[in-house]
């Protein structure tokens, strides 16, 4: 039963599209974290958070942003969506200090702009 | 330099053979470290995370820390076909969940 939940799972979508997508986590993890992830290759990190209101940009430049108004909740926006936009995402949470158990991920959104 | 490598592969290994994957790191302050499973189309998956030097045992899975040479290792015993996936190696210092990933070896375990 995953514990951590991102929606769409697939998505197609036209150049020039807002598009949001959703990640929520039930386990009260603060910190929360967004992958970009093309097949066959590495994770990037994009953006992660360590608690309400708090957002960062991670290694990757991204055109994406991120909110955190809740702490089960974190979605990732992209404004104007692009083919180069064109790849799997994935969220993931930990908790927040001391001895870590690693990352939990959802089970990704493969995103496919035309 | 990355801060953490791993040998892309493809790793090929017989069904029942022991798999080897090796990861190095290049921040000595990492503390902890894991091995994620991915299988294709898939999200990662924690197998294994060892924080102390030497090895730590799980059913099949052995993990092998040595932090004097910054060498990480996953065994896996008796591969199994299921095992074919891609191993990520992940290091992370105390205290700070920034998590650093590899880009994985490929393993394919042929029956």
């Amino acid at each position: 039963e995953a514990d951590i939940y991102q929606t769409p799972r697939y998505l197609v979508i036209g150049t020039g599209k807002k598009i949001t997508l959703e990640c929520s986590q039930t386990m009260g993890h603060d910190k929360m974290y967004w992958y970009q992830q093309d097949p066959g290759m590495e994770l990037h990190l994009i953006h992660y958070s360590y608690g309400v209101n708090s957002t960062e940009k991670g290694d990757l430049s991204s055109e994406s942003t991120v909110s955190r108004i809740r702490t089960e909740h974190f979605p990732l926006t992209l404004e104007s969506a692009r083919p180069s936009h064109t790849s799997q995402y994935l969220c993931a949470s930990s908790e927040s200090s001391g001895a870590t158990w690693g990352y939990t991920f959802g089970s990704g959104t493969r995103l496919t702009v035309v | 330099q990355k801060e953490v490598e791993q040998n892309s592969g493809p790793l090929s290994v017989p069904e029942g053979a022991i798999a080897s994957l090796n990861c190095t790191y290049s921040d000595r302050g990492s503390q902890s470290f894991f091995w994620y499973r991915q299988y294709s189309g898939k999200s990662p998956e924690l197998i294994m995370f060892i924080y102390s030097n030497g090895d730590k045992e799980d059913g099949r899975f052995t993990a092998q820390l040595n932090k004097a040479s910054q060498y990480v290792s996953l065994l896996i015993r008796d591969s199994q076909p299921s095992d074919s996936a891609t191993y990520l190696c992940a290091a992370q210092e105390y205290n700070n969940n920034d998590m650093r990933f590899g880009a994985g070896t490929r393993l394919t375990v042929k029956p």
